[in-house]
């Protein structure tokens, strides 16, 4: 299994321009969620999906849309970037229940940078 | 709504005992969570405690919980350079979300 994989790794983006930051995974997580990372702010939660066709805000949604149309892929899209966007995105699954050993799995990140 | 604090930094000898701290405002948190991160990587769980326990210990690491004072801390006994990262604590309640604290950078000196 690969796990939580995420592409691009580093991405520059001018104010305006549009992107998708991609995320995947290989072992049938019903919920994936995107967190962002910012200095001294710990991890942020944008969107969330507990499974495919179904999606939800998270605490910091303005500014992304995210689709779910398969069980393995959960795209986030910037639609016009903004430099309060530069952040460390992360992509997170985990099987559905509460179980703590059903704990999350966090892809490597994608560091953007929005100028 | 919730909340998560922790300190910024931490800093300690190699050998010694680092404790990190976390304080919660959710009352209604069920499962608190330790993760570390390393630099250039994404969050590893590293331990969890259920609302209900006070103490859970796993080999070097020991999870306190003051739920009266919504306290957290975990203590990592012989704290190596390799333990150097950022911890952070979450809580988590009966909506499944997964609540960050800031992060404690933990920096190991030998």
């Amino acid at each position: 299994n690969a796990g939580v994989t995420q592409t691009p790794k580093f991405q520059v983006l001018k104010t305006g321009q549009s992107m998708t930051l991609q995320c995947a995974q290989d072992m049938n997580h019903e919920y994936m969620s995107w967190y962002r990372q910012d200095p001294g702010m710990g991890l942020r939660l944008i969107h969330y999906s507990v499974g495919a066709g179904i999606t939800d805000q998270g605490e910091v949604p303005n500014g992304y849309n995210v689709s779910r149309s398969t069980t393995e892929d959960f795209p986030l899209r910037l639609l016009s970037a903004a430099p309060s966007q530069t952040s460390v995105y992360f992509c997170a699954s985990r099987p559905s229940g509460r179980s703590p050993q059903e704990t999350q799995y966090f892809g490597p990140g994608t560091r953007l940078l929005v100028l | 709504g919730e909340d998560v604090e922790q300190s910024l930094f931490l800093s300690v000898r190699e050998g010694d005992s680092s404790v990190i701290n976390c304080t919660y405002t959710d009352s209604s948190s069920t499962y608190l969570y330790w993760y570390k991160q390393e630099p250039g990587a994404g969050l590893q769980l590293l331990t969890y405690i259920f609302s209900n326990m006070d103490m859970k210990q796993d080999q070097r690491l020991t999870v306190l919980l003051n739920k009266k004072d919504k306290h957290l801390s975990l203590r990592i006994a012989d704290t190596q350079t390799g333990d150097s990262a950022i911890y952070f604590c979450a809580e988590s309640s009966f909506t499944d979300k997964l609540i960050f604290g800031t992060g404690t950078r933990l920096q190991v000196f030998p």
